[in-house]
């Protein structure tokens, strides 16, 4: 089974704080994917990227940064966090298989609180 | 841009009873259907799928409807048990692209 991880599981922040959640998948996925997870809005893209150094953009990108430094790693950037943003992000990969399936391998998903 | 709406919003149910979810979509160009499993504190899971070529698909106890005409999909569950109880999305992948698009989720609650 695809291994997606990230971290930090739990992080709190203050508004304007910046912070850092990392993903990392060790399955040689292309693509990779960030979401968020809002009770009365689902889940919703962010930003994703097939292969180092590309990015794509979301359907919610605003006050997100992203960048894939490698294959493995896809990491999500809150420069200047806000109240807004406290949500369940969540980190995704797919492989050859999306192709005729649409399956993600998600993440454990990390909880960010902006106070 | 592609849109999935999802009913009921919520479920409970007694352990055995067979449960239905509704999907419905408005691309005519969305061709794959995934849907996914999210059990309390845990990560999404894939769980089946359907290709808009076909009708009906069945995993175990899950079984997945599908009507082009209408764009809508169901998922029905039979013999459900409590480690049923989850949140279940439905997805359509939008286009020929690697995006997914997602409904609200189903809560489903199986009580012993």
């Amino acid at each position: 089974e695809a291994a997606v991880t990230q971290s930090p599981r739990n992080k709190v922040t203050v508004t304007g704080g910046n912070v850092t959640l990392s993903c990392r998948q060790t399955n040689s996925h292309n693509y990779m994917y960030w979401y968020r997870q809002d009770t009365g809005h689902g889940l919703r893209l962010i930003h994703y990227s097939y292969g180092a150094g590309n990015l794509q953009i979301g359907d919610v990108p605003d006050g997100y940064k992203a960048t894939r430094t490698t294959q493995e790693d896809f990491f999500l950037l809150l420069e200047l966090a806000s109240p807004s943003q406290t949500s369940l992000y969540f980190c995704a990969s797919s492989g050859r298989d999306f192709a005729n399936t649409g399956q993600l391998y998600f993440g454990e998903g990390s909880k960010l609180t902006v106070l | 841009g592609e849109q999935v709406e999802q009913l009921p919003s919520s479920l409970i149910v007694q352990e055995g009873a067979s449960v239905l979810i509704n999907c419905s979509y408005t691309d005519s160009a969305s061709v794959y259907f995934p849907w996914y499993k999210q059990e309390p504190g845990k990560r999404l899971q894939f769980i089946i799928d359907i290709r808009s070529n076909m009708e009906r698909k069945q995993n175990q106890r899950l079984t997945l409807l599908f009507d082009k005409k209408t764009k809508h999909l169901s998922l029905h569950i039979t013999a459900t048990q409590p480690g049923d109880s989850a949140i279940y999305f439905c997805s359509a992948r939008e286009g020929n692209t690697r995006k997914l698009i997602f409904g609200l989720g189903t809560t489903l609650q199986v009580q012993p």
